[in-house]
């Protein structure tokens, strides 16, 4: 059973970087692309960017110029940095497994990390 | 970006009844479309990938049809652990974008 778990420093201030890591068991990331999503309280579910372990990346415009994503296969973890947070990033991230996948687009996430609460707070 | 717009935003239904939900697209996403389950303080749970095809461990009474611009999610009977918030979500092109959700509750 593959399982993903976020795991961050907590409570960010504005203009810092937040970064989040998640873990993932039951299978190697250097199978599949990996995405993060995010949620604001009481809100929808944003699209922020996936990765594949090769290097590849494909982030959303919106967010392009403060998103970072990186993978360590030796750990089996990946990673998401946003830089110059401010509290519209305040959010549940959330990582997941992306299946059927071209250089272009996957077709959906399969499983999911539980998500973690950021808030961005001076 | 592909803007995806779900109908009805809320539902009220009982126990047992049949509901659907409806996903547009603002362009043509092919079968590109997938929805999700989600309850509160949960992450979403794939319920129906490339439009029509039910995720493994899915009860059958989900299913999804559609096509182009026009999607639907139907329940057949729900059941108590049903009553969640839905989500389309289109994987046609980056970036990756949702409807805005549906709640289903219990009336």
């Amino acid at each position: 059973q593959v399982q993903l778990q976020e795991s961050g420093p907590g409570p960010v201030k504005p203009s810092e970087t937040l970064s989040l890591t998640c873990s993932v068991s039951g299978d190697s990331i250097s199978n599949y692309y990996w995405s993060w999503i995010r949620q604001p309280a009481g809100k929808g579910l944003e699209w922020i960017g996936r990765i594949y372990t090769s290097g590849t990346t494909n982030y959303n415009p919106s967010l392009k110029s403060r998103v970072t994503m990186s993978g360590d296969t030796s750990k089996n973890q990946f990673s998401l940095k946003l830089s110059s947070v401010t509290a519209a990033d305040t959010a549940v991230y959330f990582c997941a497994r992306d299946r059927y996948c071209t250089s272009a687009t996957c077709s959906h996430s399969d499983y999911w990390g539980p998500g973690i609460l950021v808030t961005v707070s001076s | 970006d592909i803007q995806m717009t779900q109908s009805p935003s809320s539902l009220s239904a009982s126990v047992g009844d049949g509901v659907t939900i409806t996903c547009r697209a603002s362009q043509s996403i092919n079968t590109y479309l997938n929805w999700y389950q989600q309850k509160p303080g949960r992450a979403p749970q794939l319920l129906i990938y490339a439009a029509s095809s039910l995720q493994s461990g899915v009860p059958s009474r989900f299913s999804g049809s559609g096509s182009g611009t026009d999607f639907t999610l139907t329940i057949s009977s729900l059941q108590p652990e049903d009553f969640a918030t839905y989500y389309c979500q289109q994987s046609y092109s980056t970036p990756v974008t949702f409807g805005q959700g549906t709640k289903l509750d219990i009336k």
